[in-house]
């Protein structure tokens, strides 16, 4: 119950498109879901965040879409481009166990000139 | 420059030989945590502290230590590695749990023959 999943394991897209990664989550008790970016050799940096009050958050390029009773939420990146190719981690926490993070398995995101 | 700083950020040992991995922040941060990656899994918390002398497991503690001595630093020990360790690890600080953003240190990647 305290699983992220998510989807696709890996991910090419051409540069101008879309991106779309997915999360899907058990415990409806999270109640905070962070994107974080990760360049090769560098560590994870938080990217944008979502709490489940709202359906959807954009941050420039980058938007959280978050379904509640589907218990899903995804990072859309419009207008692709190479300087996003990156490894991309979704991750749930909730007060109920101290707001650890609960991370997906994350998304290899290449974006191809 | 707000940082978290690890090192060594490459280390090749054998078998059983005692290791510790340094971390350090300069942002007064009271929770830090040490993750590892591993392909195909994600980040896996190993452990993590609220606060100075507070320390607690995450989930996946087993072979490793760590202390919390002073606030800035979070060593994580390897009394006895093994290959399974093999791995990239990474700490993290930030001001509290809740919502707060996490900041990771550029990684440490552990060989153990």
């Amino acid at each position: 119950q305290q699983q992220v999943k998510q989807s696709p394991q890996s991910l090419i897209v051409q540069k101008g498109g879309i991106s779309i990664i997915n999360c899907a989550y058990e415990n409806t008790a999270f109640d905070y879901f962070p994107w974080y970016q990760q360049f090769p050799g560098k560590g994870p940096a938080l990217l944008i965040a979502i709490r489940p009050d709202v359906s959807e958050k954009k941050e420039g390029r980058f938007t959280i879409s978050f379904n509640k009773s589907a218990k899903q939420f995804s990072l859309h990146i419009m207008d692709s481009q190479p300087g996003d190719s990156a490894t991309y981690f979704c991750a749930a926490s909730c007060m109920d166990s101290n707001y650890q993070l609960i991370w997906g398995a994350g998304t290899k995101l290449i974006i191809k000139p | 420059e707000a940082q978290v700083t690890q090192n060594p950020r490459y280390l090749i040992t054998v078998t059983g030989k005692k290791l510790t991995v340094t971390c350090s922040q300069n942002m007064n941060h009271e929770y830090m945590s040490w993750y590892r990656q591993d392909p195909g899994l994600g980040l896996r918390q190993i452990y993590y502290s609220m606060n100075v002398e507070v320390t607690d497991k995450g989930d996946v503690p087993e072979g490793y230590k760590v202390s919390r001595k002073e606030k800035r630093n979070f060593p994580l020990i390897l009394e006895s590695p093994s290959p399974n360790q093999t791995s990239l690890y990474f700490c993290a600080s930030s001001l509290g749990t809740g919502t707060d953003t996490q900041y990771f240190g550029p990684g440490t990647r552990l060989t153990v023959l």
